[in-house]
């Protein structure tokens, strides 16, 4: 069975650290993208990635980095988190043509 | 206007009959399209996709896409309470592309 894999189900941080969110997929997808959740503003992208080490801004990077230095692995990286990133971060890939998405099963960040 | 729109709901109905879910999108050259079933707390899941105009079925689901009129549904038919879910509406931009537009998601409810 495919899969995405995100390495925590939940997270509580304090103001100010640095948090690495972690996804990995075992699909040899090419693409893989970021997500955050939030009630009555649905799906937003933060970032994606369509190769090694390739990235490319989404809809709201502000506060967040990216790492993908293998290909089944794509790394989230909140710099100094703050409490308005307390969200549902969901990790996704997808392989190249016409295909949706394959989600993990999401990290509920909560930032104290 | 937003890119891919839905109603946010919910939509009751009887267990039994059929719910209709809706969801419109802006950008005429849009080629695919993508139906997600989202339970409270979990990730999405993919349903559904459908590329050409018409209707699509799988089981008890049949997507529906009019590419004149710029919106794609789902029925399902024979609605169960284990449908009660928010289904969330994917649509791959013109061009191609990696990423997919959601809309903010119709939350079903199907009651007893």
């Amino acid at each position: 069975d495919v899969k995405v894999t995100q390495s925590s189900r939940y997270l509580v941080k304090r103001t100010g650290e640095k948090v690495f969110l972690e996804c990995v997929q075992d699909m040899d997808h090419e693409n893989m993208f970021w997500y955050r959740q939030d009630p009555g503003l649905g799906l937003r992208l933060i970032y994606f990635s369509y190769d090694v080490k390739m990235k490319e801004k989404g809809d709201i990077p502000e506060g967040y980095s990216v790492s993908r230095e293998k290909k089944e692995r794509f790394s989230l990286i909140l710099e100094s988190a703050s409490t308005n990133q307390t969200s549902m971060y969901l990790c996704a890939s997808r392989r190249e043509g016409n295909y949706g998405y394959t989600f993990g099963s999401g990290t509920r960040l909560t930032v104290v | 206007q937003k890119e891919v729109e839905q109603n946010s709901g919910p939509l009751s109905v009887p267990e039994g009959a059929i719910a209709s879910l809706n969801c419109t999108y802006s950008d005429r050259g849009s080629q695919s399209f993508f139906w997600y079933r989202q339970y409270s707390g979990k990730s999405p899941e993919l349903i559904m996709f459908i590329y050409s105009n018409g209707d699509k079925e799988d089981g008890r689901f049949t997507a529906q896409l009019n590419k004149a009129s710029q919106y794609v549904s789902l029925l399902i038919r024979d609605s169960q309470p284990s449908d009660s879910a928010t289904y969330l509406c994917a649509v791959r931009p013109p061009g191609g592309g990696n990423k997919l537009t959601f809309g903010t998601g119709t939350q079903l409810k199907v009651e007893l």
